[in-house]
């Protein structure tokens, strides 16, 4: 079964505008964390921002943030005031306690329109 | 943090040939592993690279096509043999640095290797 589930494969934004980009996922340990990486077309990954299960308030880094609603099991990042640097594809991911490797999402291409 | 450099960074090989993918992180960490990345698709697991001991391999993945060594602990290398168009992926090393499954500041990645084979 998929862990990790981005259901959106592209999304639009005009510049400026906020753009929420959708995960949700599957695990039955209480104990995991979530992340979020960018790539750019030139292929590396940019770690984002991170959220942890047992944390109280949603995670910020600065114009992303992270919408957790542990009962639903979604993870949204949020990107305020759009940049044409934003475009890039999005990685949502998964790590469960006391394991190294995380599980990762399809991915969100995004797109920013000027 | 750990900051990793991959050589090269790009390449075009022939059918049938082999690449050899080299991974440098700038200290020691505690795990290395090697990511490959299909055209348009998610990041896929290739190995686990055990210092000092033959690497773990993920299911659909064997040595013989995905020879990977590490001697120490901040270098690794992957070698893609008897090449065919379908490993044209980028491939992206990574390490781990913690000791515990959920920190996020302990996963780092390397800028990618695009591999395309004709």
């Amino acid at each position: 079964a998929q862990k990790i589930t981005q259901t959106q494969p592209g999304m639009f934004v005009q510049e400026k505008e906020a753009v929420t980009l959708d995960c949700t996922y599957d695990t039955s340990d209480p104990s995991y964390g979530l992340f979020w990486y960018k790539q750019p077309s030139s292929g590396e990954m940019i770690f984002l921002i991170y959220q942890g299960s047992y944390d109280q308030q949603n995670a910020t880094e600065g114009r992303y943030s992270l919408n957790f609603q542990k009962a639903r099991k979604s993870a949204n990042l949020v990107i305020s005031a759009s940049q044409l640097g934003d475009s890039a594809m999005y990685f949502c991911a998964m790590r469960e306690v006391g394991s190294y490797i995380p599980t990762f999402g399809r991915g969100t291409s995004l797109i920013v329109h000027p | 943090s750990a900051v990793i450099s991959q050589k090269p960074s790009r390449d075009i090989c022939q059918r049938g040939t082999s690449l050899t993918i080299q991974c440098q992180v700038d200290s020691q960490v505690t795990m290395m592993f090697w990511y490959r990345q299909q055209p348009g698709q998610s990041l896929t697991l290739i190995a686990t690279a055990n210092q000092g001991s033959e690497a773990t391999y993920e299911s659909g993945f064997v040595i013989d096509k995905f020879p990977i060594s590490r001697p120490n602990l901040t270098f690794s290398t992957l070698t893609v043999s008897n090449m065919s168009p379908e490993d044209s992926s980028i491939y992206l090393c990574s390490a781990f640095t913690g000791t515990s499954g959920t920190s996020y500041n302990e996963q780092f990645f390397g800028p990618g290797t695009r591999l395309t084979v004709l």
